[in-house]
């Protein structure tokens, strides 16, 4: 069946530290989506990659889509507090989104 | 504007009994999901439904039941509930299925 893993699935940085999370799927997506998770919260959408190879930048984060439309990363540079979180890659086969395990972030001050 | 809104927040069930989580959403999004994330993990997705009448089964659909009478409401039935569905509960809409998903707070189960 369908697969979306991501690595690492714990990361612990110092503040200013950079942060990368890796996803991975077992077959061609159609899109990908990245969501944050705060403790005790709701995933919110932060992204949506769609072409191959294709690069997105928000401030500090940059989104990554694979050639083969089969992997994704995020890059935070320079982390802060506010990072701290789970970040879930979700990816789109058909109808059905397949969210990744996830990794929490945890920046120490 | 409240979005996507789930009822009840909290709940404790006991082995065997039924409960439905309520799902109610005010932006007029086609697609409506449900998943259920257990402790330090990802979120699986149990049903969706790409409109009104139409539903159909995620990763995880065993002992859960969905219906969708109308775009606005999209309810998730446990009819004999077990510990192993212990569990957090999101519900979650979208336009499109290539549209961004919004999540509902949830809704944390504990079943005894």
């Amino acid at each position: 069946g369908q697969q979306v893993m991501q690595i690492p699935q714990y990361q612990h940085v110092q503040e200013g530290e950079d942060f990368t999370t890796y996803c991975n799927s077992s077959t061609t997506l159609s899109n990908i989506q990245w969501y944050k998770q705060r403790p005790g919260g709701h995933p919110v959408f932060l992204i949506q990659l769609v072409k191959s190879g294709e690069v997105k930048k928000q401030k500090r984060l940059t989104f990554q889509f694979g050639e083969a439309k089969k992997n994704s990363s995020l890059h935070i540079t320079a982390t802060q507090t506010t990072d701290v979180g789970t970040y879930f890659c979700a990816g789109a086969t058909g109808n059905q989104f397949y969210f990744g395990t996830g990794t929490s972030l945890t920046v120490i001050p | 504007n409240a979005g996507v809104t789930q009822t009840p927040k909290f709940r404790i069930l006991k082995i065997g009994q039924s409960m439905t989580l309520q799902c109610t959403q005010d932006m007029n999004h086609n697609y409506m999901y449900w998943y259920r994330q257990d402790p330090g993990m990802g979120l699986k997705l149990i049903y969706y439904s790409v409109g009104a009448g139409i539903t159909d089964k995620g990763e995880v659909p065993n002992g859960y039941n969905v219906s969708r009478s109308t775009t606005e409401d999209f309810p998730l039935r446990l009819e004999l509930a077990a510990p192993s569905q212990t569990s957090v509960y999101f519900c979650a809409s979208s336009y499109s299925s290539v549209q961004p998903q919004h999540f509902g707070d949830g809704t944390r189960l504990s079943i005894l």
